[in-house]
């Protein structure tokens, strides 16, 4: 099965909600990270996080190991926040095992 | 700015063919990976590397081969184009290894066999 859930799989909010993405995994993870995948295809490392919370800006990452899962928060949309958010779980050598994303529509 | 140029930006190949994906990083990173992305999917490991003149097989290897020649150039050959390697590829470099690391990515490569 899937190692890494992500869901929802799409969200559409007004410009100024907030956005709450969630990341569940199967297994046991050293960390999650978050990427953000611009419409166009390219991406973009966000937060590596361990465990705990994690703030850059308008984005809070929230990691619990124990229960497998992670969230990553993002206050005050805005349009271009629009994308497709990505999050790994690191396992405890390079592995990376990815989700596959949320997309985000932040309409005016 | 950490840096790294695929080329081509796109790509369409007929079955059986054989196709090269490059890769150059500016960033002076000893790490590199080669990523493919399935339509609505995550991103899978092919190869990667931390020298020059050394590759090591990711998660699906299978019909793909890689090459470091330097420590800004980094390939992906695919010897015998099929189609279910329609998809598009992604590079990336980082400075170390481990979760610590940002992961640096170029733009990708949208590959069609047909």
């Amino acid at each position: 099965g899937q190692q890494v859930q992500q869901s929802p799989a799409s969200l559409v909010l007004q410009e100024g909600e907030n956005a709450e993405l969630q990341c569940n995994f199967s297994s046991t993870a050293t960390r999650l990270q978050w990427f953000y995948q611009r419409p166009g295809g390219s991406l973009v490392s966000l937060l590596s996080n361990p465990s705990g919370t994690k703030h850059t800006g308008r984005l809070t990452s929230t990691t619990v190991t124990k229960e497998r899962r992670g969230s990553l928060h993002i206050s005050s949309s805005q349009i271009t926040d629009s994308g497709t958010y990505l999050c790994a779980m690191e396992r405890g050598n390079y592995q990376l095992i990815w989700g596959s994303g949320t997309k985000l529509i932040i309409k005016p | 700015e950490a840096a790294v140029t695929q080329s081509p930006r796109s790509k369409v190949a007929v079955t059986g063919g054989k196709v090269t994906l490059s890769c150059h990083q500016t960033n002076n990173h000893d790490y590199m990976y080669w990523y493919r992305q399935d339509t609505g999917h995550g991103l899978r490991l092919i190869h990667y590397s931390y020298v020059a003149d050394s590759t090591e097989k990711g998660d699906i290897p299978d019909g793909y081969k890689a090459s470091r020649p330097s420590q800004e150039n980094f390939s992906l050959i695919l010897e015998l184009a099929s189609l279910s390697q329609t998809a598009v590829y992604f590079c990336a470099s980082s400075d170390r290894w481990g979760g610590q690391n940002t992961l640096y990515f170029g733009a990708g490569t949208r590959l069609s066999v047909l």
